[in-house]
This record gives C-alpha cells, sequence and structure tokens, in this order.
C-alpha cells in the first residue's frame, strides 16, 4: 500500500515530442506528489509537484495530470529537448510526515 | 559551497574496512536524510534526523551507523559492508520536516563499490 508504480522504465522521445511518465498509488492519504529529476553525476532535484486538490498543474513545459479517483498521476514534457534527458521520479507523502515514497525511475532520452 | 556537499564522491572498500562518508548541508535547514539508490529500485530512506535528532531508522542494518553532530553535518559510518550494499549513497536536507510539502535537496552522491 506504501507503493508508487512507475512506467515506463526508459523512455525515448524525439527532439520537439512530448514526454509522457505515468505513476500509481494505493494510499488514499498520500497528499502530496513530487517529481524529481536527476542528472548523471547528480542528486535528484524538485522538478514540479502537485497536491490533490488540483487535477493539473502547470511549469513552462512540465505539467502534472492528476486523477484522484483513479489514484494515478503523470509527467508531460512538451517540446522535449536534449536538455531533458535525465531520469525522472515520481513521489508521494502524507501530510504528517516529509517521508517520501519513490517510484523507480524513468531514464528519459530525448534525440535531436 | 552551496547547496548540499558530500564527499568522498567515490569509495572503493573492502568488506572489512571501516570508512565514512560526510554530508554537509549550507541551507540553514533543521532536517538531514540518508537515502540508499540502486539501480532499477525505488531511492530507499535509511535514516532522518530533526534538529540533530535521529526521528527515522528504516530497519537499516546496523553495519550502517549514522551521526549528526549538528544540524550541518551527518555522517554514515560504515563497516564490515557486503557487496550488495554497494550503491549510491544519497544525503537530502529539508527546512520544515514532519509535514509532506516539504521539499527535500539532494546532494550529489557518494558512489559506494564494496569488493
Amino acid at each position: 500500500q506504501q507503493q508508487v508504480k512507475q512506467s515506463p522504465q526508459s523512455l525515448i522521445v524525439q527532439k520537439g515530442g512530448i514526454s509522457i511518465i505515468n505513476c500509481a498509488y494505493e494510499n488514499t492519504a498520500f497528499d502530496y506528489f513530487p517529481w524529481y529529476q536527476q542528472f548523471p553525476g547528480k542528486g535528484p532535484a524538485l522538478l514540479i509537484a502537485i497536491r490533490p486538490d488540483v487535477s493539473e498543474k502547470k511549469e513552462g513545459r512540465f505539467t502534472i495530470s492528476f486523477n484522484k479517483s483513479a489514484k494515478q498521476f503523470s509527467l508531460h514534457i512538451m517540446d522535449s529537448q536534449p536538455g531533458d534527458s535525465a531520469t525522472y521520479f515520481c513521489a508521494a507523502s502524507m501530510g504528517n510526515t516529509d517521508k517520501l515514497i519513490f517510484g523507480t525511475g524513468t531514464r528519459l532520452q530525448v534525440f535531436p | 559551497e552551496t547547496g548540499v556537499t558530500q564527499t568522498p564522491r567515490h569509495l572503493v572498500m573492502g568488506m572489512t574496512n571501516k570508512k565514512s562518508l560526510k554530508c554537509e548541508q549550507h541551507l540553514g535547514h533543521n532536517a538531514m536524510y540518508w537515502y540508499k539508490q540502486s539501480a532499477k529500485k525505488p531511492l530507499e530512506l535509511m535514516f532522518v534526523y530533526s534538529l540533530e535528532e535521529r526521528v527515522e531508522n528504516n530497519s537499516v542494518p546496523s553495519r550502517f551507523s549514522p551521526e549528526c553532530p549538528n544540524s550541518s553535518h551527518l555522517f554514515l559510518h560504515l563497516h564490515t559492508l557486503q557487496p550488495e550494499d554497494s550503491a549510491l549513497y544519497l544525503c537530502a536536507s529539508s527546512q520544515d520536516p514532519g509535514i509532506s510539502y516539504n521539499e527535500q535537496f539532494f546532494g550529489p552522491g557518494t558512489r559506494l563499490t564494496v569488493l
């Protein structure tokens, strides 16, 4: 019940295309859903996050779509660029703790 | 130095060695964390320190021993490790522990290889 399932494991997208990464969770007590981006040789860094009172959050080319009834959320990267090539992790946590439950990660490669 | 720094960046050790990983945060945060990152696995939270007090220990084997001498420094002491302990060890810090909307800032990690 504490797991966050992430797919796909890897993703190859052409420059300018849309990258979509999906996550699903079971625990309905989760109330914070961040996405972290990790470049080789670096630690993960917060990219964008959403709370379940909204269905979508957009920051530049990055959008989180959230479906509370389906217990799913996804990251959309519009106009994908080679500089977006990285590993992306979804995560979830609940109100009285900052313990993040991470997905297994998606390695995104964007080719010119 | 800014953000969260970790030393060493790479470490190779034998199963009988004793070594320590160091983390320092320059953000004035109140909580620090150790994570283990293995290939194709979720990041695993190992330890959480809030205001220098350990508040979480996720069933980590005793061969891993954390130490938090002050709010800016965190150590992970290693002894008699196993080859399966080879992984990237990440340190993180955050401002407000105990609430979920609390961004964690990660260091670059220490790549540990146990021979």
